[in-house]
């Protein structure tokens, strides 16, 4: 099956820096989507991606529908404590598939 | 109003027992899914029914068998509970097949002693 390779699994960082993480497939997605979990919640989508090459924000978030169709990234500027969770790549083919996870840490 | 819900939010039960999770959603969505969240928080895709149909059945054992009595509503059943099964069980609905926008409910913790 399509599988996705998302990283870092972590990142520990200091509330007002600026976080990345990138996914890349070794196939070919029509959609990237971004989805953040929270503790004891399911998962909620942030941003979605319909065309190679789109860059899209909402708010202090930023992606990447990568020019190969097979990567994309998350940009988060300015963290602050609220943004922590795992955030979940995830790819919709034929169906939708999902990275494993980065789980990210703001220290105040 | 909640949007996806799933009863129960948690569940403990011995191998062997039969049990099943609920799930609804008010959204007008055509699609609904059950995932499967392992400890290490991977997603995986269990079945997808889009209009009461099924469309997609990964490689699930048999003991799981989803039924969709209406486009609203997607229940899981679980025969034969086995240790393994232990995980959370994410009900989720889009508006329409072949879109990824998904929108989860707040998850079922099984716990299978």
């Amino acid at each position: 099956g399509q599988q996705l390779n998302q990283s870092p699994q972590s990142m520990f960082i200091q509330e007002g820096e600026d976080v990345s993480m990138n996914c890349t497939s070794s196939s070919i997605f029509n959609t990237w989507l971004w989805y953040k979990q929270e503790p004891g919640e399911g998962p909620v989508l942030l941003i979605a991606l319909y065309k190679a090459g789109e860059l899209t924000s909402n708010g202090r978030l930023t992606a990447q529908f990568g020019i190969t169709r097979k990567d994309s990234f998350l940009n988060i500027s300015a963290s602050i404590p609220s943004d922590v969770g795992i955030y979940f790549c995830a790819g919709h083919g034929r169906d939708m598939r999902f990275g494993a996870g980065t789980r990210l840490t703001v220290k105040p | 109003d909640t949007a996806v819900s799933q009863t129960p939010k948690y569940l403990v039960t011995q191998m062997g027992n039969d049990k099943s999770i609920k799930c609804e959603q008010n959204l007008g969505h055509d699609t609904m899914y059950w995932y499967k969240q392992d400890s290490k928080k991977f997603l995986k895709i269990m079945f997808s029914y889009n209009n009461k149909e099924l469309i997609i059945n990964e490689t699930v054992p048999n003991r799981f068998s989803p039924k969709s009595p209406d486009k609203a509503h997607l229940n899981l059943h679980i025969n034969s509970l086995e240790l393994g099964d232990s995980a959370v069980y994410f009900c989720a609905s889009s508006p329409y097949w072949g879109t990824g926008e998904l929108f989860f409910g707040e998850g079922s913790r099984l716990t299978v002693l």
